[in-house]
């Protein structure tokens, strides 16, 4: 079963930030966040994951807080083709995937 | 980058037949792939682990005789949906591990399932 809670849908005005929050309360130490991202209809899109530190790549930043039991995904400049489902995942038990409801992000002009 | 693909993208399958789907990592080599199930507006729902040279483990409630899983290379798995029924009508995906970097796992386009 899943273990984060994601809220259902989040607006974003294009070219803002937008800060998705995931919490995870009962993470374990050695359990990884992973955040993936659907497009209608395609496979989902690996974005970022981390353990304990703060992580950044080209796509987006990922924020651990220090107790690990949440996090928050910021795409730094939210454009038309980032409105998407986002996926906040634990990970645990041999590297299997529990997928939760998610986010719809809308990136509106 | 690390691509994964399926095949077909598209099937349509009448009741009762069986209908066969391709997960194949492209350019790394796989010990593990994954196979997903997605109803319409729906999040994925794991279906099983697939391992190369062994059998594959099937999460609570996934009929292992209904779903065939074949994990024959280091770059194929493959999922069979016997007796197709119309409630199988699906969107199936597959992800893959990459073997060398147990932390990085793609996932396929995706294939659409439709059984009249």
């Amino acid at each position: 079963d899943a273990k984060t809670t994601q809220p259902t849908s989040m607006d974003c005005a294009e070219g803002r930030a937008a800060n998705l929050p995931c919490n995870h309360s009962t993470i374990s130490g050695n359990e990884y966040v992973y955040w993936y991202r659907q497009i209608h209809s395609q496979g989902p899109q690996y974005i970022i994951h981390g353990l304990k530190n703060n992580e950044t790549n080209e796509m987006a930043s990922l924020i651990i807080t220090e107790d690990r039991k949440s996090s928050t995904l910021i795409l730094p400049h939210a454009t038309l083709r980032d409105t998407a489902v986002y996926y906040c995942i634990v990970v645990y038990n041999f590297n299997k995937f529990y997928f939760g409801s998610g986010t719809k992000l809308n990136v509106k002009p | 980058g690390a691509v994964v693909s399926q095949h077909p993208s598209r099937v349509i399958c009448k009741s009762g037949t069986s209908v066969k789907i391709e997960c194949r990592s492209l350019d790394f080599q796989a010990t593990t792939m994954f196979w997903y199930r997605q109803f319409p507006k729906q999040s994925l729902m794991l279906m099983a682990t697939s391992n190369e040279g062994s059998k594959a483990t099937y999460e609570q409630g996934v009929e292992k005789d209904k779903f065939l899983i074949n994990h024959a290379s280091l770059t194929l798995s493959t999922l069979t949906v016997t007796s197709a029924h119309p409630e199988d009508s699906s969107f199936y995906i597959c992800s893959a591990e990459n073997s060398g970097r147990s932390n990085e796992q793609y996932f396929g386009p995706g294939t659409r399932l439709t059984v009249t």
